[in-house]
């Protein structure tokens, strides 16, 4: 019962290289998200994919842009990574993008530009 | 514009003393709200949730929550704490309209003191 898996856990990028965020959900979900969580910031939307098809920009997409690949995958893509893109990744997904649909998290991946 | 925000971002407390975090939010409409755990190095785990249903909402782990809209809180409450419930705490409020991700707080962290 895996539910939302990322890949990798951890990473160590160099100014100015890319790197693909992996997640994929076994749960039949439509619906998946891209967050960043910083110390003190909580957790802030970096894009959405409400359905197989179609995505949507969050609060913070600068720097970042994603494919959704298939109703289990949505991978985040960082083309030119920044010192300021240093955070904790997590991959969510929900049974659907409405109101009121709660929403179940990967372990996260942790970033860090150097 | 709807938020969340949670009074302290560190909260310590006795073993087997009253467990209180604070959520206060904001919304135009009626909310949708939900509290997660991040233990150490983890995902976020759903705690409970609000629907409307009833103003006392009981989570997992004996934690629970009680609805005031005069005071718009969702404060998280444990009779006796448990040095496992050691973790960080965040409450989130769903976002209006279709797009059905999560607005969250910048969530309190709880230590527990044998």
């Amino acid at each position: 019962n895996a539910g939302v898996t990322q890949t990798p856990k951890f990473q160590v990028l160099k100014t100015g290289q890319s790197m693909t965020l992996q997640c994929a959900q076994d749960m039949n979900h439509n619906s998946m998200y891209w967050y960043r969580q910083d110390p003190g910031m909580g957790l802030r939307l970096i894009y959405y994919s409400a359905s197989e098809g179609t995505t949507d920009k969050g609060e913070v997409p600068n720097g970042y842009n994603v494919s959704r690949l298939n109703k289990r995958e949505f991978s985040l893509r960082l083309e030119s990574a920044a010192p300021s893109q240093t955070s904790v990744y997590f991959c969510a997904s929900s049974v659907r993008a409405g109101f009121g649909t709660e929403a179940f998290f990967g372990q996260g991946t942790r970033l860090t530009v150097v | 514009a709807q938020s969340v925000t949670q009074l302290g971002s560190h909260v310590s407390v006795s073993e087997g003393a009253l467990v209180l975090l604070r959520c206060n939010y904001s919304s135009s409409v009626p909310p949708y709200l939900f509290w997660y755990v991040q233990y150490p190095n983890q995902g976020l785990q759903l705690l409970l949730k609000y629907t409307s249903a009833a103003t006392l909402v009981k989570g997992i782990n004996g934690f629970e929550a009680e609805f005031k809209k005069s005071e718009t809180s969702f404060h998280l409450t444990k009779p006796s704490a448990h040095m496992s419930d050691a973790a960080e705490y965040f409450c989130a409020v769903s976002r209006e309209g279709s797009q059905g991700n999560l607005i969250f707080g910048k969530g309190t962290k709880l230590s527990v003191k044998p």
